[in-house]
């Protein structure tokens, strides 16, 4: 099976640099995914490791280390509508069932 | 437009009353599946679907249905809805080969069952 822990809040200020980090135990693994969802709505697909190291889309970053089972998304300058949950997931390599973290609340402050 | 589209988005029903909730995707994505999300435990899987005619269970799947008998639908039975199936429900789908996760997601579907 599969299992993603990260932490449940985090807590920043405008402009600031925030890590959420994710720990996984799996028994085959594809790569790490990231998703952001605002409150009551749908989950929108924000980046994925397939390899080690650093990925980066604009002021969001992830980070993968397969020999440490951890990954990280990291978001630059921050601004108040980053403000919502942030889950990381992955897919079962061969069995095609996919399993999300119970999700980062991140709130960003004045 | 690249999207999946969820029907309905909201519905309150009776215990079991059986319903269907569709899901349709336009990107000829082969992979499809359907989650759960309920508050502080953010979203479990319930089934999904690697082709046409092959679908397996998800961690959640006791009480749902689903069948995929065209590539773009994939619609969410609930034969005898009880009032734990109150939730909120996602679609989601993505291309086999890339390896991660689901891309793409519908707006959900909020379902209550009194």
């Amino acid at each position: 099976g599969q299992s993603l822990e990260q932490p449940s809040e985090v807590t920043a200020v405008e402009g600031a640099i925030v890590q959420i980090n994710c720990t996984y135990q799996t028994s085959g693994f594809y790569g790490l995914s990231w998703y952001q969802q605002h409150d009551g709505g749908a989950p929108t697909f924000l980046s994925y490791n397939a390899l080690d190291g650093l990925e980066e889309t604009g002021r969001f970053s992830s980070f993968l280390s397969r020999s440490d089972s951890y990954g990280y998304l990291l978001l630059q300058e921050l601004q108040m509508k980053d403000s919502a949950s942030y889950f990381c997931a992955s897919r079962q390599a061969n069995a095609g069932k996919s399993t999300f973290g119970d999700g980062t609340t991140l709130t960003v402050k004045p | 437009e690249a999207q999946v589209t969820q029907n309905p988005r909201y519905l309150i029903t009776v215990t079991g009353k059986k319903l269907t909730v569709t899901c349709s995707q336009n990107m000829n994505h082969e992979y499809m599946s359907w989650y759960r999300q309920d508050p502080g435990l953010g979203l479990r899987q319930i089934y999904y679907s690697m082709n046409v005619e092959v679908t397996d269970k998800g961690d959640v799947p006791e009480g749902y249905k689903v069948s995929r008998k065209e590539k773009r639908n994939f619609p969410l039975i609930l034969e005898s809805p009880s009032p734990n199936q109150t939730s909120l429900y996602f679609c989601a789908s993505s291309l086999m080969g890339q390896g991660g996760t689901e891309a793409f997601f519908g707006q959900g579907t909020r379902l209550t069952v009194v």
